[in-house]
């Protein structure tokens, strides 16, 4: 099992920008997650879902969009980055009885 | 709506000492579970544990222990005879079982140095 992995480790991007960050898992996970990291601030949640075709907001979700296609993967998008998006994202995935998977990260710095 | 709180931000310890970070949580909901997770230098989040509302034990694992205390809502962790690949960031987390969605509430993290 290779878990969950994302795509990409690394991106920089300007302001105004649009990408897409890839979340896959192969444990049949329910549920899935993103998550951002900022300094001083532990993680927050963006946005969430909880079955393949079905998403929620979390904490922090202005600025992104998020879609759940397929049970194993799980895309969050930046229609036009800010500088303000800078950040490492965290991708998470979860069986029903809990105990959260993360990914390696996603570094992203938008100038 | 719940909050976790890691008043420590960082700690510096010499190797072989103990050290205790501490986390303190806030929910109204009786059904919760806490997590620790360990993210060292090169990034990644590595799961330590997972404790549910209604399980007080302590519990050991090797070097590393959990005092879990309803009656002052703290879930902290303690290092015995710390080593220098212990130096990384801890974080304490919170899920809900309420929300039906597992996600987690985290504290701001505790950076832990070990000098050699």
């Amino acid at each position: 099992n290779a878990g969950v992995t994302q795509t990409p480790k690394f991106r920089v991007l300007k302001t105004g920008q649009s990408m897409t960050l890839l979340c896959a898992q192969d444990m049949n996970h329910e549920y899935m997650y993103w998550y951002r990291q900022d300094p001083g601030m532990g993680l927050r949640l963006i946005h969430y879902s909880v079955g393949e075709g079905t998403t929620a907001k979390g904490e922090v979700p202005d600025g992104y969009n998020v879609s759940r296609l397929k049970k194993q993967n799980f895309l969050l998008g930046l229609e036009s980055a800010a500088p303000s998006q800078t950040s490492v994202y965290f991708c998470a995935s979860t069986p029903r009885q809990g105990g959260q998977f993360f990914g390696p990260g996603t570094r992203l710095t938008v100038l | 709506a719940q909050k976790v709180t890691q008043a420590q931000t960082e700690i510096s310890v010499v190797e072989k000492e103990d050290v205790t970070l501490d986390c303190v949580y806030e929910t109204r909901d009786t059904t919760y579970y806490l997590f620790w997770y360990k993210q060292p230098p090169s990034g990644e989040l590595v799961f330590l544990i997972r404790r549910n509302s209604f399980d007080e034990q302590n519990e050991i694992s090797g070097r590393y222990s959990w005092n879990f205390q309803k009656s002052t809502s703290s879930f902290n962790f303690t290092i015995t005879a710390s080593q220098v690949v212990d130096s990384a960031v801890y974080f304490c987390a919170l899920s809900v079982e309420r929300t039906g969605a597992n996600n987690l509430f985290f504290g701001t993290g505790t950076r832990l140095t070990v000098i050699p």
